[in-house]
């Protein structure tokens, strides 16, 4: 199974809003990630996870504040966000490995739009 | 200058040709590199993983990777109007950093 389930598909929320994505796997893998993506451009990494613990933090906003609660689950929660954050939000996994990495498999994506 | 550079496309190929992708990278210490396959709107899906030099094979495709020359491709036998996508080459150079190229965006012919 190389299921990675996000929720939700679609978020619209305002400037003022807070809310949370989440995403979950349960293949064993350890290390877990958010990218952006907005469209025609690649994925953008925001945060990985390994064992449970940030190891990347790539300079984001305040206003997006990750969360894993164990080891098959990880959050975005999103405070106060701009109309430019509107993008689509992916979560992947992979296995750690020492140096470089193990192959990551995507979630669907939440598609968020800010009003 | 981009760390992973790849053709934008589109690299358009008649039915059953033989579509060739490449993707060259700077970090010469990277050691991880991968393929995926985005359809519009979708998420990426991996498509090949390869770790050492030369060719590594999977059904229909085919990753060659050449450290020396910091350049990996990825050949699709028999192209199908399903292939058509975007291409993503991705390569890991520090711990568990993926950095994704620009992507390739493949029109099959019918």
């Amino acid at each position: 199974d190389t299921e990675v389930t996000q929720t939700p598909k679609h978020l619209v929320m305002g400037m003022t809003n807070k809310k949370s994505l989440k995403c979950e796997q349960h293949m064993g893998h350890r290390a877990m990630y958010w990218y952006k993506q907005k469209a025609k451009k690649p994925p953008e990494l925001m945060f990985v996870y390994s064992y449970e613990k940030l190891s990347i933090n790539e300079s984001v906003p305040s206003r997006f504040s990750p969360e894993c609660p164990n080891s098959s689950l990880l959050n975005l929660h999103l405070h106060a966000l701009q109309p430019e954050d509107s993008a689509l939000y992916l979560c992947a996994s992979s296995q750690v490995r020492t140096s470089g990495s193990y192959e990551q498999y995507f979630g669907p994506g939440t598609r968020l739009t800010v009003t | 200058q981009k760390e992973v550079e790849q053709n934008s496309g589109p690299l358009s190929v008649p039915e059953g040709a033989i579509a060739s992708l490449n993707c060259t990278y700077s970090d010469r210490g990277s050691q991880s590199f991968f393929w995926y396959r985005q359809y519009s709107g979708k998420s990426p899906e991996l498509i090949m993983s390869i770790y050492s030099n030369g060719d590594k094979e999977d059904g229909r495709f085919t990753a060659q990777l050449n450290k020396a020359s910091q350049y990996v491709s990825l050949l699709i036998r028999d192209s199908q109007p399903s292939d058509s996508a975007t291409y993503l080459c991705a390569v890991t150079g520090g711990y568990q950093k993926v950095t994704f190229g620009t992507g390739t965006k493949l029109q099959v012919i019918p």
